[in-house]
């Protein structure tokens, strides 16, 4: 089946740190990969995303590269700031037995930054 | 514009009671869908409409009943909602939910749902 294993949180990381959060997945086919993010109290935003091997989203500092040999999509951010602090959902896209696409998410890894 | 729209952020509503939860959105899309999120978890698909009409249903109990009145509304119609059905319900659209038009989903604020 097709599935996402995220690092699982809570990461608590000082401001200007390096962040590391990773993503593998199980999939047949070539799934289309994303990071979402949910800020406290509302829906999921795209962060980035990468359609096929070798390929590295990137947006707001952070970055992320499809490894079709290793099944990752690890997200880095070189420095995080307070307003970093949210829930990150790794994701991969599956085509369903009725053929139609939907999303599979990890289970999210909540990040917290601290002044 | 990538913008979806949910209406009403919030709802409390009893068990007897008939709500209904609205989404729109103007992108042009053709793919909508509906999500169930409790704390803490990610979302799980509830529905997955394509140009309109129904392509999945995830077992969703009846008591949550889908409507895509046109290309740019959804609809989630609440009858005899239980507790646990509180949670939060996100609303997505995509270009398309084919092959080669499913490229990313857009996510609306998401309705907070209570049931007492």
């Amino acid at each position: 089946g097709n599935s996402v294993t995220q690092m699982e949180g809570p990461v608590t990381l000082s401001e200007e740190a390096f962040l590391t959060i990773n993503c593998t997945y199980t999939a047949t086919g070539y799934p289309s990969l994303f990071w979402y993010v949910q800020y406290p109290g509302e829906g999921l935003q795209l962060l980035l995303k990468a359609t096929k091997a070798d390929d590295k989203g990137s947006n707001k500092g952070f970055e992320a590269t499809y490894r079709k040999e290793t099944t990752s999509f690890h997200l880095e951010k070189g420095s995080v700031q307070v307003s970093d602090s949210a829930v990150y959902f790794c994701a991969l896209s599956v085509v369903s037995g009725a053929g139609s696409y939907q999303l599979t998410f990890g289970k999210g890894t909540k990040l917290s930054v601290i002044p | 514009d990538t913008e979806v729209t949910q209406t009403p952020k919030h709802l409390v509503m009893g068990m007897t009671n008939k709500k209904s939860l609205k989404c729109e959105q103007h992108m042009g899309h053709r793919a909508m869908y509906w999500y169930k999120q409790k704390a803490k978890k990610p979302p799980e698909l509830m529905f997955v409409y394509s140009y309109e009409k129904l392509s999945i249903n995830e077992s969703v109990p009846s008591r949550f009943s889908p409507e895509c009145p046109n290309s740019s509304l959804l609809n989630l119609h609440l009858h005899a909602l239980q507790p646990e059905d509180s949670a939060l319900y996100l609303c997505a659209s995509s270009q398309g939910s084919g092959a080669g038009l499913f490229t990313e989903a857009f996510f609306g604020q998401g309705t907070r749902l209570t049931v007492v």
